[in-house]
């Protein structure tokens, strides 16, 4: 069966410290992969999908970026952090149709 | 565009009660919806799903039919428990190339179950 892991669970990081999060997926091969973003009381924000290895789309421009080194391994990374980008950040994976999409356990961000 | 619209909560029932949360879409053609349920501090689970007109979703006790009519997704349980307390996403997948399954997310809503 197919697992998907997100670590840290919970960061503490000042304001303009550098910040990386992982996502790494097991028992499939070739996922589509993604980062989203929930704020406080609010929805989910996809920031990065990515269809293969070095493959990686921006849906918002922002501080952050994201990289796939390889095909199950999904990066999060900022040079400096901004108060703004507290938040929970989810990361998930989807493959064939009807492209369910499947989340890790999340990584909890409070930039301070 | 597409888009989804959620019920806004918070929404608080008691034990037993019967629950409706609303969701109706806007998208071209014929999307696939879904519901995905999240508990405190987790991530989202996927709770049911529907790829065509009139298909009915269900999983756990809670269902879901598919009207392209009403455009609509609303999900449904005749007796809901305090541990179903969470926040509920609607989503729908565009049905067309190149969408490379991306989710269409409403903005939550959130249930709380009293006993």
């Amino acid at each position: 069966s197919q697992t998907i892991h997100q670590w840290p669970a919970t960061l503490v990081q000042p304001v303009g410290s550098p910040l990386s999060l992982e996502c790494t997926v097991e028992g499939t091969s070739n996922p589509n992969l993604y980062w989203y973003r929930q704020a406080a009381g609010r929805g989910l924000q996809l920031l990065f999908y990515s269809v293969g290895i070095g493959q990686i789309s921006s849906e918002v421009p922002q501080n952050l970026s994201a990289s796939r080194p390889q095909d199950r391994q999904f990066i999060l990374s900022s040079k400096k952090l901004l108060l703004s980008d507290s938040g929970f950040y989810l990361c998930a994976w989807s493959s064939g149709t009807p492209y369910e999409q499947y989340f890790g356990p999340g990584t909890r961000l409070t930039v301070t | 565009g597409n888009s989804v619209t959620q019920m806004e909560g918070p929404v608080t029932l008691s034990e037993e009660a019967f629950l409706t949360i609303n969701c109706t879409y806007t998208a071209t053609g014929y999307p696939s919806l879904f519901w995905y349920v999240q508990y405190p501090g987790e991530g989202l689970q996927l709770l049911l799903k529907a790829t065509k007109a009139d298909d009915k979703g269900s999983n756990k006790g809670f269902e879901a039919t598919y009207r392209k009519e009403t455009t609509s997704f609303h999900l449904e349980k005749g007796s809901v428990q305090v541990s179903d307390s969470a926040v509920y996403f609607c989503a729908l997948l565009p049905n067309y190339g190149g969408s490379q399954g991306n989710l269409i997310f409403g903005k939550g809503t959130k249930l709380s179950v009293k006993p």
